[in-house]
């Protein structure tokens, strides 16, 4: 069974903090990660997607990535109320032809 | 404007009802998925359609049935097999395969009573 794991949170941060967000994965071979936001009542948005090692970086967010170590996160730099949100982590297994698994998500609250 | 459309957003039906609900997507897509969220909870694999005329099942497909036979919708039957089908559906699709990134519909709300 490929698992993805997050911390449940909820992870609060002052407005204008950096907001940390962790991912871990079983499965070593990998190779596609993606973020997902999901404000209350609505449906998952991609925000990210990372396939090496390091960062990516997209305006206020970046993505780290490493495979050796087998987590993924997402940081949001200045962090705005308008973030708060459950933030999920996808990820592509290894067998190449079953689905994207997610992780339960994170929950951001970010604190004006 | 291209995008997946589900309807409609909020559903009811009493118990015992089959309820079939809709997703389009007009990207092209070849993959399309159905997932279940219930409140606090992450989502859950219901079945997933790679090619028309081709689904297979997700992690929770007992109780569910689906169709692919035009590569634009997916429709989801939700049967009074399912024991507690009062949930949140989201359908997603991707481009070319399992392994790509996921765009989702807005969702269908369904409340069985």
């Amino acid at each position: 069974q490929k698992e993805v794991e997050q911390n449940s949170g909820p992870l609060s941060v002052p407005e204008g903090a950096i907001a940390s967000l962790n991912c871990t994965y079983s499965d070593r071979g990998s190779q596609s990660f993606f973020w997902y936001r999901q404000y209350s009542g609505k449906s998952p948005e991609l925000i990210m997607s990372i396939y090496s090692n390091g960062d990516k970086e997209d305006g206020r967010f970046t993505a780290q990535l490493n495979k050796a170590s087998q987590y993924v996160s997402l940081l949001i730099r200045d962090s705005q109320p308008s973030d708060s949100a459950t933030y999920l982590c996808a990820v592509n297994p290894n067998s190449g032809n079953t689905p994207l698994v997610f992780g339960k998500g994170t929950r951001l609250s970010v604190i004006a | 404007d291209g995008g997946i459309t589900q309807s409609p957003k909020y559903l009811f039906r009493k118990e015992g009802q089959n309820v079939t609900l809709s997703c389009e997507q007009n990207l092209n897509h070849d993959a399309m998925y159905w997932y279940r969220q219930d409140p606090g909870q992450g989502l859950r694999l219901i079945y997933y359609s790679q090619i028309v005329n081709d689904f297979q099942k997700g992690d929770i497909a007992e109780g569910y049935s689906v169709s692919r036979e035009k590569k634009e919708s997916f429709p989801l039957t939700v049967t009074s097999a399912q024991k507690n089908p009062t949930a949140f559906y989201l359908c997603a699709s991707s481009i070319d395969g399992l392994s790509y990134e996921q765009y989702f519909g807005p969702g269908t709300r369904l409340t069985v009573t």
